[in-house]
């Protein structure tokens, strides 16, 4: 039973470049989120999606980021025009149900974004 | 504004003595609170979890406390192994605010043989 998946683990990027990170959840699992985490920080939440809808982005920043969740294949989180800042850890997590507050998310292995 | 909080940024343990980790949090809306574990370079993996109407839940070696009136929780490891060694998060989510986690920043735990 495969876990959450995500691809690249490692990602490396110049100023100016766009960054598109990828996750596919649990077998099972229709609700997937994105969470950041800054260098010596805990992880912070930035959007909740399930397929084809944006449920939650209200930890995204207004600028340069989005995230899809399609039909078909994996979710999308797409930095634009990236800068030293978005250097971080990016982790995707999924949960089987989502329409509680009783559900565990269990997280990929990260993508670490690093931005020259 | 920090909801969540992991005041003690390390423990140091000796191998089969107990490990507490504690965490506070602000908003008494969470309803449902989790512990990770977390290795350099690896995602955050579910360790336990406790509901709001619940002050205890044990699964094998770990168990989480619950004290709501105090808005504190703590993760009790016995007996601590080498292997437990890492970083652990507590996270907090409120069925109002949907199902995002807000995370601590996180306590290293070591685990010394």
């Amino acid at each position: 039973n495969a876990g959450v998946m995500q691809n690249p683990r490692h990602l490396v990027r110049r100023r100016g470049q766009e960054a598109r990170l990828r996750c596919s959840p649990m077998k099972g699992h229709s609700h997937v989120y994105w969470y950041r985490q800054l260098p010596e920080e805990g992880l912070k939440f930035m959007v909740y999606l399930q397929k084809e809808n944006i449920i939650d982005e209200s930890g995204m920043p207004k600028e340069r980021f989005s995230a899809e969740f399609p039909k078909e294949g994996p979710s999308i989180l797409r930095i634009q025009q990236v800068v030293r800042g978005d250097s971080a850890a990016y982790f995707c997590a999924s949960s089987p149900k989502g329409t509680s507050g009783t559900d565990t998310q269990y997280f990929g292995p990260g993508t670490r974004l690093t931005v020259l | 504004d920090q909801q969540v909080k992991q005041n003690s940024p390390s423990l140091s343990v000796q191998e089969g003595r107990i490990s507490i980790l504690n965490c506070d949090y602000t908003n008494s809306m969470f309803d449902y609170f989790l512990w990770y574990k977390k290795y350099p370079a690896e995602g955050p993996t579910f360790l336990i979890s406790i509901s709001s109407i619940k002050d205890k839940n044990e699964d094998g070696r770990f168990t989480v406390f619950l004290n709501k009136s105090a808005k504190h929780l703590s993760l009790h490891i016995v007996p601590s192994q080498p292997g437990d060694s890492a970083v652990y998060f507590c996270a907090a989510s409120a069925r109002e605010y949907g199902n995002k986690l807000v995370f601590g920043a996180g306590t290293i735990l070591r685990v010394k043989s």
